[in-house]
């Protein structure tokens, strides 16, 4: 069974732009979650979709956005990118929504912003 | 409202000898709670979990964890630790409300 997918692992953006990143979570799951991994704030919990729905954010400003299609695949959108925003964005699938059930974890995306 | 504190940000053993990294959390209600594995530049892995059934959870790669609730506790431990231990650890509560607090994170270095 296929892993958790992020794309793409690396980029390099400048301020001002945006950037959007890709989620396909494991064959079955509907749930997928958002995090953003920096030395100095640790992992932070960014959002959660379930069927299609944002269920719950953390507190990041509106600039961080994200979406989850019907087939379960997710993106997040971040816009007018600031140098605080380098960061390595994690997804995780889960079988069920609601908080009990385990992550599965892709190798994330890491964000440079210049 | 749900907090995750890990003890320790750095743990150093010997090869051979246990290992022992703290969690404390709290929580409003029952959670989940995680034990996850960070090798460097690479996702997170699942380590063990308990979802209220035994308290003391058995893992992957012979760590395990024991639930206590009376001091909201969930503490991880390895008998002998290998070199390949050496990793950066999360302790992680999941619950209602579809949210997911990490804690800081212990980084174990493995002494040979």
């Amino acid at each position: 069974k296929a892993g958790v997918t992020q794309t793409p692992r690396y980029l390099i953006k400048t301020r001002g732009q945006q950037v959007t990143l890709s989620c396909s979570p494991i064959s079955g799951h509907r749930s997928v979650s958002w995090y953003q991994q920096t030395p100095g704030q640790g992992l932070q919990f960014l959002f959660e979709y379930f069927s299609e729905t944002q269920r719950n954010k953390g507190n990041f400003p509106g600039r961080f956005s994200g979406r989850q299609f019907s087939n379960s695949r997710s993106e997040m959108n971040v816009s007018t990118l600031e140098l605080g925003d380098s960061a390595l964005y994690l997804c995780a699938s889960s079988l069920v929504g609601g908080g009990t059930g385990e992550l599965f974890f892709g190798e994330g995306s890491r964000l440079t912003v210049l | 409202a749900q907090s995750v504190t890990q003890l320790d940000s750095h743990v150093s053993v010997s090869e051979g000898t246990p290992v022992l990294l703290r969690c404390n959390y709290s929580s409003s209600y029952s959670p989940s709670l995680f034990w996850y594995v960070q090798h460097p530049n690479k996702g997170l892995q699942l380590l063990l979990k308990y979802t209220s059934a035994a308290t003391l959870v058995k893992g992957i790669n012979g760590f395990e964890a024991e639930f206590k609730k009376s001091e909201t506790s969930f503490h991880l431990t390895k008998p002998s630790a290998h070199m390949s231990d050496a990793a950066e650890y999360f302790c992680v509560v999941r619950g209602g409300g579809f949210k997911t607090i990490f804690g800081a994170g212990t980084r174990l270095f493995v002494k040979a």
